[in-house]
């Protein structure tokens, strides 16, 4: 098992809907989760982090964290087809940065 | 302009031949990192470090060495590159684990 998995996607999803990102983790020592965006041919940039258990929203953007359940979800509306890109969660643990295989999101016009 | 360079952005080698891949930050940032990035294998960490002289492994550390002697630079050294190391290779560093990435390096082992 992946410590850190995603479902690769594509997910596909039309333009003004949810898309809705979803992350499980296996180890219960990571704390700390982020998202990171990453257009084709480009770096990953960050879009959110969570810390603790609940949703933090930011904009479009919702991240939400639950510990017990060890899942972490991204939820993306008003989908706009500049939103098109991979997504990709991780976890900390340790000193480490441990990464998903990413989703690729495509938001039909 | 705060950012995360490396060099070089493509390079192709041989087997064997030592190289290294230049990373420095301006944001005055202590947590550094190197990834490689695969197709079907994802973003995977191959050095971490929190501070200067301090660096700890990864998940893929085997073929690779670091070094963290100033706080703005942080490179990683192939001594005997092989085929497996063909890679897109991000630097990338943050206050913490929210980490600003480089523009990658392409490497290319033959």
């Amino acid at each position: 098992q992946k410590e850190v998995e995603q479902n690769s996607g594509p997910l596909s999803v039309p333009e003004g809907a949810i898309a809705s990102l979803n992350c499980t983790y296996s180890d219960r020592g990571s704390q700390s989760f982020f998202w990171y965006r990453q257009y084709s041919g480009k770096s990953p940039e960050l879009i959110m982090s969570i810390y603790s258990n609940g949703d933090k929203e930011d904009g479009r953007f919702t991240a939400q964290l639950n510990k017990a359940s060890q899942y972490v979800s991204l939820l993306i509306r008003d989908s706009q087809p500049s939103d098109s890109a991979t997504y990709l969660c991780a976890g900390s643990r340790g000193g480490k940065l441990i990464f998903g295989q990413g989703t690729e999101l495509s938001v039909k016009p | 302009e705060a950012q995360v360079t490396q060099n070089p952005r493509y390079l192709i080698t041989v087997t064997g031949k030592k190289l290294t891949v230049t990373c420095s930050q301006n944001m005055n940032h202590e947590y550094m990192s190197w990834y490689r990035q695969d197709p079907g294998l994802g973003l995977r960490q191959i050095y971490y470090s929190m501070n200067v002289e301090v660096t700890d492994k990864g998940d893929v550390p085997e073929g690779y060495k670091v070094s963290r002697k100033e706080k703005r630079n942080f490179p990683l050294i192939l001594e005997s590159p092989s085929p497996n190391q063909t890679s897109l290779y991000f630097c990338a560093s943050g206050p913490g684990y929210e980490q600003y990435f480089g523009p990658g390096t392409r490497l290319t082992v033959t």
